[in-house]
């Protein structure tokens, strides 16, 4: 069936450190894939779309791409910033429904 | 602005009783849904409805119900809380097939106690 599979449970960084954010997707379809970001007390906010294999979703520094070959696909910034502490959930978007990755927690400490 | 509005924005519930959350939509979607988020974990699908009146099933539907009275109103009851119900609660709205762009609500926290 459908699903994601998000990893890494927390990441830590100083400002201006390089993100890299995995995860692997499992599905019969041919994927569009989401990252999503939620800063605290809030709801789920779209970050990123990537519809098609090896092509870049852009937005707010942050990429965002997918390789079809491995399953996987990774959400990176080249430098982060403090106000990038948030946690960010990859997600697997076919049909009526959502299947989220269970989060990376990333603080940034300044 | 479309929005997506949860009321309330938290709630204490006595383990047994009858606990109802409310959700708004001003997006004119057809998709309306309700996640659970338990701490350290991704959301988790309860109910979702495409047309009022009606409501399917997600993936831990056990213990949960769900109304659509209108398409702007979507509601999640626990007839009986228990402590394991609590956790935060989302609702989002959609606006279509092949649509991906979901407009989350800002949560709302249940305390079982």
């Amino acid at each position: 069936g459908d699903s994601v599979t998000q990893k890494q449970g927390q990441v830590t960084l100083s400002e201006d450190d390089f993100l890299f954010i995995n995860c692997t997707y499992s599905t019969t379809t041919y994927p569009t894939l989401l990252w999503y970001v939620q800063y605290p007390g809030q709801g789920p906010q779209l970050l990123l779309k990537v519809t098609t294999a090896n092509n870049k979703g852009i937005s707010r520094g942050f990429e965002a791409t997918y390789d079809k070959g491995t399953t996987s696909f990774h959400l990176q910034k080249a430098s982060v910033q403090e106000s990038d502490s948030a946690v960010y959930f990859c997600a697997l978007p076919p049909g009526n429904r959502i299947f989220f990755g269970d989060g990376t927690q990333l603080v940034v400490k300044p | 602005e479309a929005a997506v509005t949860q009321s309330p924005r938290s709630k204490v519930a006595v383990t047994g009783g009858k606990v109802t959350l409310s959700c708004h939509q001003t997006n004119n979607h057809d998709y309306m849904y309700w996640y659970r988020q338990d701490t350290g974990h991704g959301l988790r699908l309860i109910h979702y409805s495409y047309v009022a009146d009606s409501t399917e099933k997600g993936d831990i539907p056990d213990g949960y119900k769900a109304s659509r009275p209108s398409q702007e109103n979507f509601s999640l009851i626990l007839e009986l809380a228990s402590l394991s119900q609590t956790a935060v609660y989302f609702c989002a709205s959609r606006a279509g097939t092949g649509n991906s762009d979901y407009t989350f609500g800002s949560g709302t926290r249940l305390l079982v106690i």
